[in-house]
């Protein structure tokens, strides 16, 4: 399987300020047809995950434009332009180009 | 609404059997791929089982190969997951989830999970 790693583990982050969190592939997440199946979650407290950003860069209907994805290949980074209180929770990359698998998570809190 | 509502979880002893269920309402369910997922402590979010909008192609993570049974009644707008010869390693929190229509092997749509607990 492909393994998905993320960095760092832990956030602490101060509000209305930018935060980022890596995630890297085992493989490449090119599928044949050329499209990059990578997708972020974010997970609150008590809750289900919900999808943010998926394509690597496409966000989710209703989703901040705080939030935003880039990357390719292996690299790819969820990015907060301005952090809210809300925000807080832990944040997961997931693959769908292969069998599907999920980073380990990042745990966003406020300082 | 668009929801998706899971039940059926509980305590069950290891090698005891349990049924999941996942009530679907607000889209047209027939339509998607529909997935299992579970998530623990330990080893986090997995990908657990899918099938296709007419059950005729399903797919399973390794560890549940010949213990687990995902099915769907489309009539009924139902998704389940018969779990059979439990281990302790399955107690989790298990999803149903929606697969996005035109993105690839990605949820767009999660329940509020069931807790399912292996345990003598």
């Amino acid at each position: 399987d492909v393994v998905m790693t993320q960095s760092p583990l832990s956030l602490p982050v101060t509000l209305g300020q930018p935060a980022s969190i890596s995630c890297r592939s085992s493989q490449s997440l090119v599928y044949s047809n050329g499209n990059t199946y990578l997708s972020w979650f974010q997970q609150r407290p008590g809750q289900s995950p919900r999808r943010l950003i998926y394509m690597v860069s496409i966000r989710d209907s209703g989703v901040p434009d705080r939030f935003s994805g880039s990357g390719s290949g292996t690299d790819f980074t969820l990015h907060i332009s301005r952090v809210e209180a809300e925000d807080v929770g832990v944040y997961y990359c997931m693959q769908g180009t292969h069998w599907p698998t999920f980073g380990p998570g990042t745990k966003v809190d406020i300082k | 609404e668009v929801q998706l509502v899971d039940s059926g979880g509980g305590l069950v002893q290891p090698g005891g059997s349990l049924r999941l269920s996942c009530a679907a309402s607000g889209f047209s369910f027939s339509n998607y791929w529909m997935i299992w997922l579970r998530q623990t402590p330990g080893k986090g979010l997995e990908w657990v089982a899918n099938i296709k909008p007419d059950g005729s192609v399903i797919n399973y993570m390794d560890s549940v190969k010949g213990r687990f049974t995902i099915s769907r009644d489309n009539a009924k707008n139902s998704l389940y997951l018969q779990m059979s010869s439990l281990r302790d390693e399955d107690t989790a929190v298990y999803y149903c989830a929606r697969t996005d229509f035109n993105v690839r092997s990605t949820p767009d749509l999660w329940g509020q999970g069931t807790l399912v607990t292996v345990s003598s």
